[in-house]
């Protein structure tokens, strides 16, 4: 089956760790994405990347790291910075990255800071 | 600051009755317009996308939308939900004015009673 994955599906952090969520496809995708989503606020971009060893900042990257050295993966580092990551993070990918492009997204990572 | 605006975040409705939810935007120029949706315990997916050509776009599972340009409007319809409709609907732009990234609305969280 082609799709996104993304573990874990719950996390909890203590203040001050650094924790890195997952993201996978098979998919063939050349664009990855990560979004950040709050009751009410919708999805805001925190990072992408639409080709393998580059990617950019999104809306609200600030305590956020990422890395993309592989096609299939795009995994986010949720760092201490951060001031308020508790959140569901989601993962998506597109095809090349046009502005027609769908995104397809993954099942979603739930971050709670304890 | 330019963005997406669902004005309706929650809406309860009966099985049959009719669903408008409302997106408005507020960039100029070149815009592909999409609505996704999450159902309960499941991915984001794409219900529907606009980019060119009849305004009138039809989606999966009997729902459409109408762009209207003249308004930044692209409003989602069906004439009549069931109760499997129940889920988070979500509209989001990608405008060239905002750097060919896709902004998401605030998310409209439609319940159907049976």
């Amino acid at each position: 089956d082609g799709g996104i994955t993304q573990s874990p599906k719950y996390l909890f952090r203590k203040e001050g760790q650094n924790v890195t969520l997952s993201c996978e496809q098979n998919l063939n995708h050349d664009a990855m994405y990560w979004y950040r989503q709050d009751p009410g606020q919708g999805l805001r971009l925190i990072y992408y990347s639409q080709i393998v060893n580059d990617f950019q900042k999104g809306d609200i990257a600030e305590g956020y790291s990422v890395s993309r050295e592989k096609k299939e993966s795009f995994p986010l580092t949720v760092t201490s910075a951060q001031k308020n990551p508790t959140a569901f993070y989601l993962c998506a990918s597109s095809r090349a990255g046009e502005p027609t492009d769908t995104q397809y997204f993954g099942p979603g990572t739930r971050l709670t800071v304890l | 600051a330019q963005s997406v605006s669902q004005h309706n975040h929650h809406v309860i409705l009966s099985e049959a009755a009719s669903l408008e939810l409302g997106c408005n935007y507020s960039y100029g120029g070149t815009v592909n317009l999409f609505w996704y949706v999450q159902y309960p315990g499941q991915h984001l997916q794409l219900l529907l996308k606009y980019f060119s050509g009849d305004p009138l776009v039809k989606g999966i599972k009997g729902f459409e939308a109408e762009f209207i340009k003249s308004k930044f409007s692209f409003n989602l319809r069906k004439p009549s939900v069931q109760w499997s409709d129940t889920a988070e609907y979500f509209c989001a732009v990608n405008a060239k004015a905002a750097g060919n990234k896709l902004t998401f609305g605030g998310g409209t969280r439609v319940l159907v009673k049976p």
